[in-house]
């Protein structure tokens, strides 16, 4: 079984850029959750989307955003880039919402310039 | 809102010494979860936690949830080094999503052969 598969891995952007990351989550999942992982903030919950709706957010200003489609693959989109936004993203993929364990993927490492 | 707190933030061990990590929040939890990573990796599901009191073991790990489902342990025997890396709780409040599951900052435990 196919693990969740996060693309790009690295990448890195300038200060006011706009990027996008997906996510393919474990076949059958249809919930999928993204956090940003820092080194002085830890696992910050960012939103989860399932079966293409957004079922919560987190405390992120609006630059942030996400979507889900109907194969349960998400992106997330973060605008007007800031030094700030350098970050490890993970995306979590699990079956149901608020029950069960997360399958997290490798990342993406965003770096901003 | 709620809060999960992790101590300590860091732990050094030399190989064969025990380990533990303690996990506390402002309110009370329907389960809690713990997660490893890797340096360099994606977090990893452990275990999950539901019952007042209860215990769990994985070999050398040792899981426990407080009585009043407000805290929770981990405690590792003997430890080896490839325990190394960042362990975190995630707590999750009574309904609601997956934004419910609230991560602490992780304790990273390094062990010296």
């Amino acid at each position: 079984k196919a693990g969740v598969t996060q693309t790009p891995r690295y990448l890195i952007k300038t200060r006011g850029q706009q990027v996008t990351l997906s996510c393919s989550p474990i076949s059958g999942h249809r919930s999928v959750s993204w956090y940003q992982q820092t080194p002085g903030q830890g696992l910050q919950f960012l939103f989860e989307y399932f079966s293409e709706t957004q079922r919560n957010k987190g405390n992120f200003p609006g630059r942030f955003s996400g979507r889900q489609f109907s194969n349960s693959r998400s992106e997330m989109n973060v605008s007007t880039l800031e030094l700030g936004d350098s970050a490890l993203y993970l995306c979590a993929s699990s079956y149901q919402t608020g029950t069960g364990e997360l399958f997290f993927g490798e990342g993406s490492r965003l770096t901003v310039l | 809102g709620q809060q999960v707190m992790q101590i300590p933030q860091y732990q050094h061990v030399q190989e064969g010494e025990d380990f533990t990590t303690y996990c506390n929040s402002s309110t009370t939890l329907s389960n809690i979860q713990w997660y490893k990573q890797r340096p360099g990796g994606h977090p990893v599901f452990l275990i999950q936690l539901v019952k007042s009191g209860e215990v769990k073991k994985q070999k050398r790990l040792t899981f426990q949830f407080g009585e009043a489902k407000k805290n929770s342990s981990l405690h590792i025997t003997a430890t080896q080094t490839t325990d190394v890396g960042t362990y975190f709780c995630a707590g999750r409040n009574y309904g609601g999503s997956q934004g419910n599951l609230i991560f602490g900052k992780g304790t990273k435990l390094s062990v010296k052969p």
